[in-house]
């Protein structure tokens, strides 16, 4: 079974530039995340969908950060314009549904840098 | 805000040590997670305890979940270098938060041949 994909798994950017992930969880997995994980520090919780939709995004800066789910497949995060504080790895995770102990099972991540 | 603190930060022992890891909250979970992840790779879920007092056994590896669902323990037996990671815990709040994972800071395990 092939794991949760994502691209691109390095990224160096300028302050105040854009920047796009991509996400393809694992086959028939309704439910997908993205974190944030700083160095350092444990993942955070940025979004999650059910399918196209989205469960909860209450930690997401929504003045600079986007993310969407089309056709409840796929997945793109999206920061514009990027802050120095943006610096992190991004990692994407899927799970079959949403239960309290359902598996999450999480990408490589992209690490991105912004100078 | 739900909040889990880790403990130690940093733990470097000679391979054949013993250790635990500390994961403490204020607040109660539903579930627990441990999950250890590898430099340039995402988490890999080690186990989950739901029941309050809850021990699971993974090989060297046993897990605790204290008895008021608000911390937990990883206990590693005769570590070896393979054990190396970074190691994270991971509470799901009950009620309808039940998919929301929240994380500890992590401890990185680096064990010396």
């Amino acid at each position: 079974e092939a794991g949760v994909a994502q691209s691109p798994r390095y990224k160096i950017i300028e302050k105040r530039q854009s920047v796009a992930f991509w996400c393809n969880p694992i086959s028939g997995h309704a439910t997908l995340y993205w974190y944030q994980q700083i160095l350092g520090q444990g993942p955070k919780l940025l979004i999650q969908f059910q399918n196209n939709g989205v469960v909860d995004d209450s930690q997401l800066p929504k003045d600079r950060f986007s993310a969407e789910r089309l056709k409840g497949v796929d997945s793109t995060l999206k920061i514009q314009p990027a802050k120095l504080e943006d610096s992190a790895v991004y990692l994407c995770a899927s799970s079959f549904y949403l239960t309290s102990t359902d598996t999450q099972y999480f990408g490589p991540g992209t690490r991105l840098t912004v100078l | 805000t739900q909040l889990l603190e880790q403990s130690p930060q940093f733990l470097s022992i000679q391979e054949g040590e013993n250790l635990t890891v500390y994961c403490n909250s204020s607040s109660v979970f539903s579930s627990l997670q441990w999950y250890r992840q590898e430099p340039g790779e995402g988490p890999v879920l080690l186990v989950t305890v739901v029941t309050g007092g809850e021990v699971k056994k993974l090989k060297r590896l046993t897990f605790q979940f204290g008895d008021a669902r608000k911390d937990s323990s990883l206990h590693i037996t005769a570590a070896q270098p393979g054990d190396t990671g970074l190691y994270l815990c991971a509470g799901r709040a009950g009620g309808t938060s039940y998919g929301k994972l929240t994380f500890g800071q992590g401890t990185i395990l680096t064990v010396h041949p």
